[in-house]
């Protein structure tokens, strides 16, 4: 079945440090990809998408590229902020459908 | 927009007591899906809802779990017996409809069986 691999946590990096949080999939098809980003005591909210292969996802300052050729969907920023610091989830759905396969999460710490 | 409404925000149970979580999805979004988020582990994906009819419900333990969505638009989640594995965070979420609308999470209930 479809499946999501992600880069163990807790990350803990110093404020205006380059991130990366690495993210692989197995799927049949063509997938949608995802990252979600979960802060303290809030929801779940999705941070960005891409739903085809070289799309490119954005939002915040971060950045994912759908790689189809190594099944990656990697998490990068080029300067965090404090602010950034929550629960971070890639995640995918089957072509033309929603239902949300997620990896396990990385906790991401930004300290000042 | 309101967004997706999830009570209550903590319960704390016996082992083989019952539970219900109730979700009241954004206005007008036709798609609800319930998903268990164990400590430590990624949200899987429990019942998926598309109005009051049942469309994935194939890793919901039934034999103590059950769902409904009568009117399509309110949802209620329940555990009977609860287990000491139920502990979790149960998470609603809602969309416009089952094909690339995004998924808006509640901020869950967050169980736990003793």
């Amino acid at each position: 079945g479809d499946s999501v691999t992600q880069m163990e946590g807790p990350v803990t990096l110093s404020e205006e440090a380059f991130l990366t949080i690495n993210c692989t999939y197995t799927a049949t098809g063509y997938p949608s990809l995802f990252w979600y980003v979960q802060y303290p005591g809030e929801g779940l909210q999705l941070l960005l998408k891409a739903t085809k292969a070289d799309d490119k996802g954005s939002n915040k300052g971060f950045e994912a590229t759908y790689r189809k050729e190594t099944t990656s969907f990697h998490l990068e920023k080029g300067s965090v902020q404090v602010s950034d610091s929550a629960v971070y989830f890639c995640a995918l759905t089957p072509f033309g459908n929603e239902k949300l396969t997620f990896g396990t999460g990385t906790r991401l710490t930004i300290i000042p | 927009e309101a967004g997706v409404a999830q009570s209550p925000r903590y319960k704390i149970i016996e082992k083989r007591q019952s539970v219900a979580f109730w979700c009241n999805p954004i206005s007008g979004h036709a798609t609800l899906y319930w998903y268990q988020q164990i400590l430590g582990q990624g949200p899987k994906l429990l019942i998926q809802f598309q109005n009051n009819g049942v469309v994935d419900d194939s890793q919901l333990p039934k034999d103590r779990f059950s769902a409904e969505r009568l009117k399509g638009v309110d949802s209620t989640l329940k555990i009977q017996p609860a287990k000491l594995e139920d502990s979790a965070v149960y998470l609603c979420a809602s969309s416009f409809d089952m094909y690339n609308s995004p998924l808006h999470f509640g901020n869950g209930t967050r169980l736990t069986v003793t």
